[in-house]
């Protein structure tokens, strides 16, 4: 079965420090890489996702992930961060079962706090 | 905009109750899942349903069952509640891939159940 690490459980940072969370997933055929946010209160969003192409992918607020498809990582990068930028990231893989059908399987999330 | 709609915010219960969590969404999504989301777990599929009546288990679907009677709503339901099915229940939904639109493998989640099985 597919699974999927995320190294750090809590991460705390001053505002305009740089930001790396890691994520490794198991899997060893054709994946597809997202990286989503929950804001405090709110529901899931996604933040970013590769499918093909560049492996550097670029997402909303200034967020970007590189695909190492030999390291079997997406990490997740921003080089300033903002007190705003305080929740929890969640980096998730596409496995796809039989019947045509998909899920994705997530990590258990890294809680980012950043300090003003 | 898709909308993913669950019917409680908030739901308290007592042990041994049946419980059912029902999610409907708005975009004619084939995909639906259930998720249930715990500190320092992340987020575990439960099941999901890739057409109507039809379901597949997830990673953790002891204590739960799932009705997929309509294209648009997703019930889980919790035969016999336990405490330790307290925890926080996603829903979300998704269009079928091979589409050919890379756009289709987002999921959209609702905005969640905090279930407190007491």
């Amino acid at each position: 079965a597919q699974s999927v690490s995320q190294h750090n459980h809590h991460v705390i940072l001053s505002e305009a420090a740089s930001l790396e969370l890691g994520c490794n997933y198991s899997y060893g055929g054709t994946v597809n890489l997202f990286w989503y946010v929950q804001y405090p209160g709110q529901h899931l969003q996604l933040l970013l996702k590769y499918f093909s192409g560049d492996p550097l992918v670029k997402g909303i607020k200034g967020f970007e992930a590189e695909f190492i498809k030999s390291k079997f990582s997406f990490n997740l990068r921003k080089p300033s961060v903002q007190w705003s930028d305080t929740a929890e990231y969640f980096c998730a893989v596409t496995s796809y079962s039989g019947a045509g059908s998909y899920q994705l399987t997530f990590g258990k999330g890294t809680k980012l706090s950043v300090i003003p | 905009d898709v909308k993913v709609t669950q019917s409680s915010r908030y739901l308290v219960k007592r042990t041994g109750e049946k419980v059912f969590l029902e999610c409907v969404q708005d975009m004619d999504h084939e995909n639906m899942f259930w998720y249930r989301q715990d500190p320092g777990l992340g987020l575990r599929l439960i099941y999901f349903s890739y057409d109507v009546k039809m379901k597949e288990k997830g990673d953790i679907p002891e204590g739960y069952s799932v009705s997929r009677e309509k294209k648009e709503r997703f019930s889980l339901i919790l035969e016999s509640a336990s405490t330790n099915q307290t925890s926080m229940y996603l829903c979300a939904s998704s269009f079928q891939p091979g589409q050919q639109t890379a756009t289709n493998e987002k999921l959209f989640f609702g905005s969640g159940t905090q279930l407190s099985v007491l």
